[in-house]
């Protein structure tokens, strides 16, 4: 069974790094890639970033790009959102989601559960 | 950037209504759309991808039409557990996700 489990809920204040986690399980991690979603309170997705764990390719949203990074170790099939200075506005659920078939970025057909980061002096 | 409109933005219906949902891209995606619904609480679920084609294991009374820059999500005889909110996702230039329809009860 594909699962995706992700870190637990965060608080941080603004100014603060963040990094959390997405671990793979169920298939084979390094032949689909894995995509962050955000979602703030009350409103839509985001797509913000995607990387392929076989080879680390990534790819960023405009909306995104320079503002997180999307990182994975494929020695324990797990993959990362970081952030090197968070502000208030990046409170918000994310989540992780693998492509549906390998190879192809999407569609998303697994979601892992979501983590919500809070961010507030 | 593809940008993805989806039109009502909410739709007040009653159970066994067949609703449909509308979403427009800004340019050309061919057939490169997906539909996720999403409860209250939890995690999106992928509904239809490529336009038309019904994932494994969702009921079929959902189904997806359209191509190039008009696409509809169709629901027929709306059972209770798909009041939620539904997102369009182009995935032909990276992805962009519609900004969602909320199914309310009427």
């Amino acid at each position: 069974e594909v699962q995706l489990v992700q870190s637990g809920a965060e608080v941080k204040k603004p100014g603060e790094s963040l990094k959390i986690s997405c671990k793979g399980s169920g298939y084979s991690f390094t032949s689909y890639w894995i995509a962050w979603v955000r979602q703030m309170p009350g409103k839509g997705l985001e797509w913000m970033g995607i990387i392929y764990p076989g080879d680390s390719d990534t790819r960023y949203s405009p909306s995104f790009q320079g503002q997180v990074t999307v990182s994975a170790d494929k020695s324990i099939s797990t993959a990362y959102l970081q952030w090197s200075s968070l502000k208030a506005s990046d409170t918000a659920m994310y989540y992780c989601a693998r492509a549906l078939v390998d190879r192809s970025m999407d569609p998303l057909g697994y979601w892992g559960q979501g983590t919500l980061v809070t961010v507030s002096s | 950037d593809i940008q993805m409109t989806q039109s009502p933005s909410t739709l007040p219906a009653s159970v066994g209504d067949r609703v449909t949902i509308t979403c427009r891209a800004s340019q050309s995606i061919s057939s490169w759309l997906a539909w996720y619904q999403q409860q209250p609480g939890k995690a999106p679920k992928l509904l239809i991808h490529k336009a038309s084609s019904l994932e494994s294991g969702v009921p079929s009374r959902f189904s997806g039409s359209g191509s190039g820059t008009e696409f509809t999500l169709t629901i027929n005889s709306l059972q209770p557990d798909d009041f939620a909110t539904y997102y369009c996702q182009q995935y032909k230039t990276y992805a962009t996700f519609g900004q969602g329809t909320k199914v309310e009860i009427k």
